[in-house]
Protein backbone atom coordinates (compact mmCIF):
# COMPACT_ATOMS: atom_id res chain seq x y z
CA UNK A 1 0.00 0.00 0.00
CA UNK A 2 1.39 3.87 -0.55
CA UNK A 3 2.55 5.18 2.66
CA UNK A 4 4.69 8.25 3.73
CA UNK A 5 7.80 7.60 5.13
CA UNK A 6 8.98 10.49 7.34
CA UNK A 7 12.37 10.61 7.83
CA UNK A 8 14.20 12.37 10.31
CA UNK A 9 12.30 10.12 13.34
CA UNK A 10 13.35 12.27 15.97
CA UNK A 11 14.56 16.33 15.28
CA UNK A 12 15.89 18.05 17.86
CA UNK A 13 16.61 21.60 17.35
CA UNK A 14 16.51 25.11 19.41
CA UNK A 15 14.24 27.68 19.47
CA UNK A 16 14.43 29.74 16.46
CA UNK A 17 16.24 27.29 13.99
CA UNK A 18 14.74 26.09 11.00
CA UNK A 19 12.98 22.38 11.46
CA UNK A 20 12.96 20.38 7.79
CA UNK A 21 11.29 16.97 7.74
CA UNK A 22 11.21 14.91 4.89
CA UNK A 23 8.31 11.93 3.14
CA UNK A 24 8.36 9.68 0.82
CA UNK A 25 5.53 7.47 -0.89
CA UNK A 26 5.43 4.51 -2.66
CA UNK A 27 3.00 5.63 -5.51
CA UNK A 28 1.41 8.36 -7.63
CA UNK A 29 -0.75 10.80 -6.05
CA UNK A 30 -3.20 13.55 -6.08
CA UNK A 31 -2.18 15.57 -3.25
CA UNK A 32 -0.10 14.90 -0.11
CA UNK A 33 -1.11 16.35 3.65
CA UNK A 34 0.60 17.21 6.56
CA UNK A 35 -0.89 17.17 10.49
CA UNK A 36 0.85 18.22 13.09
CA UNK A 37 0.33 15.94 16.69
CA UNK A 38 0.74 17.29 20.28
CA UNK A 39 1.07 15.40 22.99
CA UNK A 40 -1.50 13.29 23.72
CA UNK A 41 -4.15 14.95 21.63
CA UNK A 42 -5.61 14.24 18.01
CA UNK A 43 -4.17 15.29 14.60
CA UNK A 44 -4.67 18.78 13.57
CA UNK A 45 -4.42 18.96 9.50
CA UNK A 46 -1.55 21.76 8.73
CA UNK A 47 -1.04 21.69 5.14
CA UNK A 48 -2.46 20.17 1.47
CA UNK A 49 -0.08 20.35 -1.49
CA UNK A 50 -1.45 18.87 -4.94
CA UNK A 51 0.05 17.16 -7.28
CA UNK A 52 0.66 19.87 -9.76
CA UNK A 53 1.63 21.84 -7.21
CA UNK A 54 5.76 22.32 -6.02
CA UNK A 55 5.90 24.63 -3.61
CA UNK A 56 3.11 25.95 -1.10
CA UNK A 57 3.38 28.53 2.17
CA UNK A 58 1.52 28.94 4.95
CA UNK A 59 2.89 31.03 7.92
CA UNK A 60 5.89 29.48 8.95
CA UNK A 61 5.14 26.30 6.82
CA UNK A 62 6.80 25.95 3.56
CA UNK A 63 5.73 22.66 1.76
CA UNK A 64 7.49 21.27 -1.40
CA UNK A 65 6.58 18.40 -3.14
CA UNK A 66 9.16 16.49 -5.95
CA UNK A 67 6.93 13.96 -7.51
CA UNK A 68 9.42 12.71 -9.74
CA UNK A 69 11.11 11.83 -6.43
CA UNK A 70 8.16 10.63 -5.10
CA UNK A 71 9.14 12.86 -1.59
CA UNK A 72 7.92 15.95 0.21
CA UNK A 73 9.70 18.09 2.74
CA UNK A 74 7.76 20.12 6.01
CA UNK A 75 10.24 23.08 6.73
CA UNK A 76 8.86 25.31 9.70
CA UNK A 77 11.15 28.13 9.99
CA UNK A 78 12.16 30.47 12.96
CA UNK A 79 10.76 27.69 15.30
CA UNK A 80 9.26 27.93 18.92
CA UNK A 81 9.01 26.10 21.91
CA UNK A 82 5.40 25.52 21.00
CA UNK A 83 6.15 23.59 17.59
CA UNK A 84 7.21 21.18 19.83
CA UNK A 85 4.99 18.05 18.52
CA UNK A 86 4.57 14.84 16.25
CA UNK A 87 4.74 15.86 12.21
CA UNK A 88 3.19 13.25 9.99
CA UNK A 89 2.61 13.30 6.32
CA UNK A 90 -0.14 11.38 4.87
CA UNK A 91 -1.66 10.25 1.02
CA UNK A 92 -4.53 9.50 -0.25
CA UNK A 93 -6.02 5.97 -0.77
CA UNK A 94 -7.68 4.21 -2.22
CA UNK A 95 -12.17 4.46 -1.20
CA UNK A 96 -11.32 8.21 0.64
CA UNK A 97 -8.68 6.60 2.90
CA UNK A 98 -5.66 8.51 3.97
CA UNK A 99 -2.39 6.22 4.75
CA UNK A 100 -0.32 7.85 7.34
CA UNK A 101 3.70 7.62 7.80
CA UNK A 102 4.84 6.82 11.12
CA UNK A 103 5.78 10.51 11.78
CA UNK A 104 8.58 12.68 12.54
CA UNK A 105 9.14 14.05 16.11
CA UNK A 106 10.26 17.42 16.38
CA UNK A 107 11.47 19.15 20.51
CA UNK A 108 11.89 22.78 20.05
CA UNK A 109 14.41 23.52 23.00
CA UNK A 110 13.90 27.00 24.73
CA UNK B 1 -11.65 19.08 18.59
CA UNK B 2 -15.03 21.10 17.69
CA UNK B 3 -17.74 18.88 16.05
CA UNK B 4 -16.09 15.76 16.95
CA UNK B 5 -16.18 13.69 20.24
CA UNK B 6 -14.84 10.85 21.73
CA UNK B 7 -16.11 8.92 24.39
CA UNK B 8 -15.05 7.20 26.73
CA UNK B 9 -11.45 9.22 26.95
CA UNK B 10 -10.17 6.35 28.95
CA UNK B 11 -10.46 2.90 29.61
CA UNK B 12 -9.38 0.11 30.94
CA UNK B 13 -11.00 -3.03 31.20
CA UNK B 14 -10.13 -7.07 31.28
CA UNK B 15 -9.41 -9.18 28.35
CA UNK B 16 -12.07 -10.88 27.00
CA UNK B 17 -14.88 -8.68 27.59
CA UNK B 18 -16.44 -6.36 24.58
CA UNK B 19 -15.66 -3.03 24.57
CA UNK B 20 -17.64 -0.42 22.36
CA UNK B 21 -16.22 3.04 21.66
CA UNK B 22 -17.58 6.21 20.33
CA UNK B 23 -17.35 8.87 17.76
CA UNK B 24 -19.92 11.38 17.79
CA UNK B 25 -19.92 14.41 15.20
CA UNK B 26 -22.17 17.38 14.85
CA UNK B 27 -20.67 18.07 11.45
CA UNK B 28 -22.82 16.00 8.84
CA UNK B 29 -19.46 14.82 7.44
CA UNK B 30 -20.38 11.85 5.37
CA UNK B 31 -16.96 10.13 6.04
CA UNK B 32 -16.00 8.54 9.19
CA UNK B 33 -13.13 6.44 10.21
CA UNK B 34 -11.45 4.40 13.06
CA UNK B 35 -7.43 4.66 13.15
CA UNK B 36 -5.56 3.08 15.93
CA UNK B 37 -1.92 4.33 17.11
CA UNK B 38 0.70 2.70 18.59
CA UNK B 39 4.40 3.28 19.00
CA UNK B 40 6.66 2.19 16.12
CA UNK B 41 3.27 2.01 13.92
CA UNK B 42 2.57 5.32 13.56
CA UNK B 43 -1.76 5.26 12.86
CA UNK B 44 -3.32 2.54 11.13
CA UNK B 45 -6.30 2.62 9.98
CA UNK B 46 -8.60 -0.08 11.34
CA UNK B 47 -12.37 0.44 9.74
CA UNK B 48 -14.04 3.25 7.90
CA UNK B 49 -17.44 4.39 6.60
CA UNK B 50 -18.55 6.18 3.64
CA UNK B 51 -21.95 6.63 4.98
CA UNK B 52 -24.93 5.70 6.81
CA UNK B 53 -24.59 1.47 7.19
CA UNK B 54 -21.87 1.52 4.24
CA UNK B 55 -18.63 0.70 6.04
CA UNK B 56 -15.42 -0.93 5.08
CA UNK B 57 -12.12 -2.88 6.56
CA UNK B 58 -9.13 -1.08 6.89
CA UNK B 59 -5.42 -2.79 7.19
CA UNK B 60 -5.71 -3.81 10.85
CA UNK B 61 -9.48 -4.87 11.54
CA UNK B 62 -9.57 -8.61 12.49
CA UNK B 63 -11.17 -8.54 15.79
CA UNK B 64 -13.18 -4.71 15.20
CA UNK B 65 -16.09 -4.63 14.32
CA UNK B 66 -18.64 -1.34 13.06
CA UNK B 67 -21.35 0.42 12.68
CA UNK B 68 -23.16 3.16 11.48
CA UNK B 69 -26.56 3.32 12.25
CA UNK B 70 -26.79 7.37 11.83
CA UNK B 71 -24.95 10.32 10.07
CA UNK B 72 -23.17 11.39 13.46
CA UNK B 73 -22.39 8.22 15.27
CA UNK B 74 -19.61 5.23 14.10
CA UNK B 75 -18.98 2.90 16.73
CA UNK B 76 -16.28 0.62 17.16
CA UNK B 77 -16.94 -3.11 18.85
CA UNK B 78 -13.80 -5.23 20.25
CA UNK B 79 -15.70 -8.39 20.13
CA UNK B 80 -13.38 -9.77 22.95
CA UNK B 81 -10.50 -7.27 23.77
CA UNK B 82 -7.03 -9.21 24.07
CA UNK B 83 -4.06 -6.99 25.39
CA UNK B 84 -2.44 -6.11 21.60
CA UNK B 85 -5.72 -3.87 21.65
CA UNK B 86 -4.34 -2.04 24.12
CA UNK B 87 -3.56 1.02 22.17
CA UNK B 88 -4.85 5.31 21.77
CA UNK B 89 -7.98 4.88 19.06
CA UNK B 90 -8.80 8.09 17.36
CA UNK B 91 -11.95 8.44 14.91
CA UNK B 92 -11.52 11.18 12.30
CA UNK B 93 -14.28 12.70 9.85
CA UNK B 94 -14.67 14.22 6.58
CA UNK B 95 -16.32 14.93 3.58
CA UNK B 96 -13.84 15.80 1.58
CA UNK B 97 -11.15 13.35 1.86
CA UNK B 98 -8.73 15.05 -0.54
CA UNK B 99 -9.03 17.51 1.25
CA UNK B 100 -8.30 16.49 4.84
CA UNK B 101 -9.48 14.91 7.94
CA UNK B 102 -10.64 16.35 11.42
CA UNK B 103 -9.36 13.96 14.09
CA UNK B 104 -11.17 13.76 17.57
CA UNK B 105 -8.82 13.77 20.65
CA UNK B 106 -8.01 9.79 21.11
CA UNK B 107 -9.32 7.47 23.28
CA UNK B 108 -6.88 5.63 25.38
CA UNK B 109 -7.76 2.10 26.16
CA UNK B 110 -5.46 -0.70 28.17
CA UNK B 111 -6.40 -4.25 28.53
CA UNK B 112 -5.37 -6.04 30.97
Amino acid sequence: SQQGEEDPQALSIQEGENATMNCSYKTSINNLQWYRQNSGRGLVHLILIRSNEREKHSGRLRVTLDTSKKSSSLLITASRAADTASYFCATPGRGGKLIFGQGTTLQVKP
Amino acid sequence: DAGITQSPRHKVTETGTPVTLRCHQTENHRYMYWYRQDPGHGLRLIHYSYGVKDTDKGEVSDGYSVSRSKTEDFLLTLESATSSQTSVYFCAISEDPSAGYTFGSGTRLTVV
